[in-house]
């Protein structure tokens, strides 16, 4: 079974210092591995994705990821950030080996960055 | 492009009632889900349409839940006699079957049951 694991309910961080919002996960076979960002009262926006290729993929609004297959990993990460990146986010795996469609989301880490 | 659509995008009932939620995916998306975001929780997946074929009704929590997707278009979420526990915001969300995974997620529907 898949699963995602989002260890932090919430990170405060000040704007301009670099953030990083943790997401491990669970597949048995190769992992899809997506990152979705919701603001209040809006559905979620997509950010970011990992399918295949290059370990560290760059996203929306500035954002990146790193797979880290060793470590089941895949943190999201932004070098400076932005008051109006306080938002909800969310880490999301399938497993590409099979034909199981569903995304497994992990339970969000609301990210809140002071001025 | 249009994106997702959904539609009330509120909607308060009486428990007992039966409700029914609209989503119009994006047009050529083939594979359109229902989820469920719980008051400080995560997404739950409800169900999971792909073109022609059975859909996944493996996420349904009950079969007072239950989904329907005509002409491999529009969708419709009926929850009967609704409880309390039903209050939720209920995103859909589409994508095209081949070439990128991504879902595009709608604004959702908050439903609040009294």
């Amino acid at each position: 079974a898949q699963s995602v694991a989002q260890p932090e309910d919430q990170v405060n961080v000040a704007e301009g210092n670099p953030l990083t919002v943790k997401c491990t996960y669970s597949v048995s076979g190769n992992p899809y591995l997506f990152w979705y960002v919701q603001y209040p009262n809006r559905g979620l926006q997509f950010l970011l994705k990992y399918i295949t290729g290059d370990n560290l993929v760059k996203g929306s609004y500035g954002f990146e990821a790193e797979f880290n297959k060793s470590q089941t990993s895949f943190h999201l990460k932004k070098p400076s950030a932005l008051v109006s990146d306080s938002a909800l986010y969310f880490c999301a795996v399938r497993d590409g080996n099979t034909g199981f469609q569903k995304l497994v989301f992990g339970t969000g880490t609301r990210l809140l960055v002071s001025p | 492009g249009a994106g997702v659509s959904q539609s009330p995008s509120n909607k308060v009932t009486e428990k007992g009632k039966d409700v029914e939620l609209r989503c119009d995916p994006i047009s050529g998306h083939t594979a359109l889900y229902w989820y469920r975001q719980s008051l400080g929780q995560g997404l739950e997946f409800l169900i999971y349409f792909q073109g022609n074929s059975a859909p996944d009704k493996s996420g349904l929590p009950s079969d007072r839940f239950s989904a329907e997707r005509t002409g491999g278009s529009v969708s419709t979420l009926t929850i009967q006699r609704t409880q309390q526990e039903d209050s939720a915001v209920y995103l859909c969300a589409s994508r095209r079957l081949a070439g990128p995974d991504t879902q595009y997620f709608g604004p959702g529907t908050r439903l609040t049951v009294l």
